[in-house]
């Protein structure tokens, strides 16, 4: 079993859908998780970051973390078409020199015009 | 530009030669961080790095890689006698000094195999 598990999709969506992006994971040792978002030839660029389970809230975006079932989750409202790209969630657990993160393959996202 | 600079942003090598990728954090940040990404593969991390020091080198091959992280210049990460599987995007990450900062990505250096 891989740590972290995540459908590569492709997810093909019309813009203006609710968007939901998901990853589980097997290792209870995670305290902290990441959603990037990666465009075709580029870095990963940091969309959300937080600290163990609940929500958090960025503009259009909310992350979800649920601990008991090792489950993470990207909401995405309004899709526009320039949120096309890839999602990847990341995680690491809470240091002690291993801070090197843990990613999921990720999930090609398409919003159609 | 403010942003984590990689550099070359394309490398080609012929098998057996040297591979040198260079990595400048952001101004203010003084950990630095590789991961390989293979094709069809997700991002695997390899190096953590601060100033003169390896902190972390669990996701490095035994052989053939080495990384540094000088007092002065850039963050290397150095492919001796490279082979097609080492052909990837390479990408260098860095955060601010701390515990648990977010880590934030370069635009990566695809190396290529002949």
């Amino acid at each position: 079993q891989k740590e972290v598990e995540q459908d590569p999709g492709p997810l093909s969506v019309p813009e203006g859908a609710i968007v939901s992006l998901n990853c589980t994971y097997s290792n209870s040792a995670f305290q902290y998780f990441m959603w990037y978002r990666q465009y075709s030839r580029k870095g990963p660029e940091l969309l959300m970051y937080t600290y163990s389970s609940g929500n958090k809230e960025d503009g259009r975006f909310t992350a979800q973390v649920d601990k008991s079932s090792k489950y993470i989750s990207l909401f995405i409202r309004d899709s526009q078409p320039s949120d096309s790209a890839t999602y990847l969630c990341a995680m690491k657990d809470s240091g002690g020199g291993a801070d090197g993160l843990t990613f999921g393959k990720g999930t090609h996202l398409i919003i159609q015009p | 530009n403010a942003g984590v600079m990689q550099n070359p942003r394309h490398l080609v090598r012929r098998r057996g030669q040297e591979a040198r990728l260079r990595c400048s954090p952001m101004k203010g940040h003084s950990h630095v961080y590789w991961y390989r990404q293979l094709p069809e593969e997700g991002l695997k991390f390899m190096v953590y790095l601060q100033k003169e020091n390896i902190i972390d080198e669990s996701g490095m091959p035994k052989e053939r890689f080495s990384a540094e992280f000088p007092k002065e210049g850039p963050s290397i990460l150095r492919i001796q006698q490279v082979v097609r599987g080492d052909s990837a995007a390479y990408f260098c990450a860095s955060s601010p000094q701390g515990d648990n900062q977010p880590q934030h990505f370069g635009d990566g250096t695809r190396l290529s195999i002949l």
